[in-house]
């Protein structure tokens, strides 16, 4: 079936960096946006940004474009987030997730990636 | 960025009641407006789309409508794998996308 498998939860320090990958399986990769969505604990959900796998080409959130690096491996069908320069208030629940090409609508998601950025 | 202000920020509610629950745009979004659904510890999932269609499999009882700023998601006939959190998302501005604080609808 159609799912999104992202890595394990992950502790960095403060100014370190984080990857996040995110495995697509049961449709083509190549056809559907990969998003970055996350969520601090309590909180609500934050578009990061997005990247069209079949060109590479992303559109990152204004608020991380200094900070966040998205890249994929179409023979993996993988997609990847990297978050640099790590505060703790970017400790969260990384969520990948899927668009069709022409829209935002969001109809398949991963199961998150918790990150903590603690000393 | 467009700002989605949703209301109320939760909401207690009954099994068999019905919620309304609203989601305001700082500009005209047109019918670009998404619903999703989240229960603790899960990832969200898709539940309205387009203001008023159903994704695949979600009950009839979840009813979208709206259009330019204002928009609500009415759920008749609660039951007890409703109570969740549930969030409004414009995917009108495509590289700004934005989503409600969220409604937590509790038992």
């Amino acid at each position: 079936q159609e799912q999104l498998v992202q890595s394990g939860a992950d502790v960095k320090k403060p100014g370190a960096s984080v990857k996040v990958s995110c495995k697509a399986s049961g449709y083509t990769f190549t056809g559907y946006y990969i998003h970055w969505v996350r969520q601090a604990p309590g909180q609500g959900l934050e578009w990061m940004g997005r990247i069209n796998p079949n060109s590479g080409g992303t559109d990152p959130a204004q608020k991380f474009q200094d900070r966040v690096t998205m890249t994929r491996d179409t023979s993996l069908n993988t997609a990847y987030m990297e978050l640099s320069s790590l505060r703790s208030d970017d400790t969260a629940v990384y969520f990948c997730a899927r668009s069709p090409l022409f829209g935002a609508i969001i109809d398949l998601w991963g199961r998150g990636t918790l990150v903590t950025v603690s000393s | 960025d467009i700002q989605m202000t949703q209301s109320p920020s939760s909401l207690s509610a009954s099994v068999g009641d019905r919620v309304t629950i609203t989601c305001r745009a700082s500009q005209s979004i047109f019918t670009y407006l998404n619903w999703y659904q989240q229960k603790p510890g899960k990832a969200p999932e898709l539940l309205v789309y387009a203001v008023s269609n159903l994704q695949s499999g979600v009950p009839l009882r979840f009813i979208g409508s709206g259009s330019g700023t204002d928009f609500t998601l009415t759920i008749t006939n609660l039951q007890l794998q409703d109570f969740a959190t549930y969030y409004c998302q414009q995917s009108f501005n495509t590289l700004g996308i934005t989503f409600g604080q969220g409604t937590r609808l509790e038992i």
